[in-house]
């Protein structure tokens, strides 16, 4: 399977833990994204890597939130001190950097989250 | 402030008939826009992409149309299987590298046999 793979698939934990996602995404791609989904809304941006540098980080992404990417390959998403508001469906995608004029994003299954 | 919407939620189609689905935007810097289909327990899947270069793209039975003047496109799809019944999204980016897309909420379509 070479689609981009996320890990755990669903979390339960209770509000004040601290929790991690990990994303791994298609081998070539050096751009990583982490999107937030809530019920009946599209995908909101939370941040974004391109190789190891994160380039950009969303208004979203409060200071409980920390993404790395150490290597350039996967990707952690942190959350801590959890709170029922993170509750959400958290999506990572991956896209190439070759100039290849097409920019879609290949998205993982997400991990999903739900705050006690 | 939805800088992307979709403004129906829902949508039933017969099989082998069109599905039409909209997305408006308001953000006049907007340049790329794709649709995404999301079936259950998956993650967004692209279907289709168009650059505001264009006001036309085409794609087996899926077809993007845009209208940068009135801030609108569309995705036709014909003819419309079973199989399409999915949620769809409409993305806009703005900058050439599609570097952050804004999401509308959604379209859930139920192609009926």
């Amino acid at each position: 399977d070479t689609g981009v793979s996320q890990d755990p698939r669903h979390k339960i934990t209770k509000r004040g833990q601290n929790v991690t996602f990990r994303c791994d995404p298609i081998s070539e791609h050096n751009r990583l994204y982490w999107y937030r989904q809530t019920l009946g809304q599209g995908p909101e941006f939370l941040t974004y890597f391109q190789n190891e540098a994160q380039l950009e980080k969303s208004r979203l992404l409060s200071d409980r939130f920390s993404a790395e990417r150490p290597k350039g390959s996967f990707s952690t998403l942190e959350i801590q001190r959890t709170e029922q508001g993170d509750s959400a469906m958290y999506l990572c995608a991956s896209r190439s950097g070759a100039a290849s004029g097409s920019y879609e994003q290949y998205f993982g299954p997400g991990t999903r989250l739900t705050v006690t | 402030d939805q800088q992307v919407k979709q403004n129906s939620p829902s949508l039933s189609v017969q099989e082998g008939r069109i599905s039409i689905l909209n997305c408006d935007y308001t953000n006049s810097m907007f340049d790329y826009f794709l649709w995404y289909k999301k079936y259950p327990a998956e993650g967004p899947t692209f279907l289709i992409s168009i650059s505001s270069i264009k006001d036309k793209n085409e794609d087996g039975r899926f077809t993007v149309f845009l209208n940068k003047s009135a801030k609108h496109l569309s995705l036709h799809i014909v003819p419309s299987q079973p199989g399409d019944s999915a949620v769809y999204f409409c993305a806009a980016s703005v900058d050439n590298y599609g570097q952050n897309f804004v999401f509308g909420p959604g379209t859930r379509l139920s192609v009926l046999p």
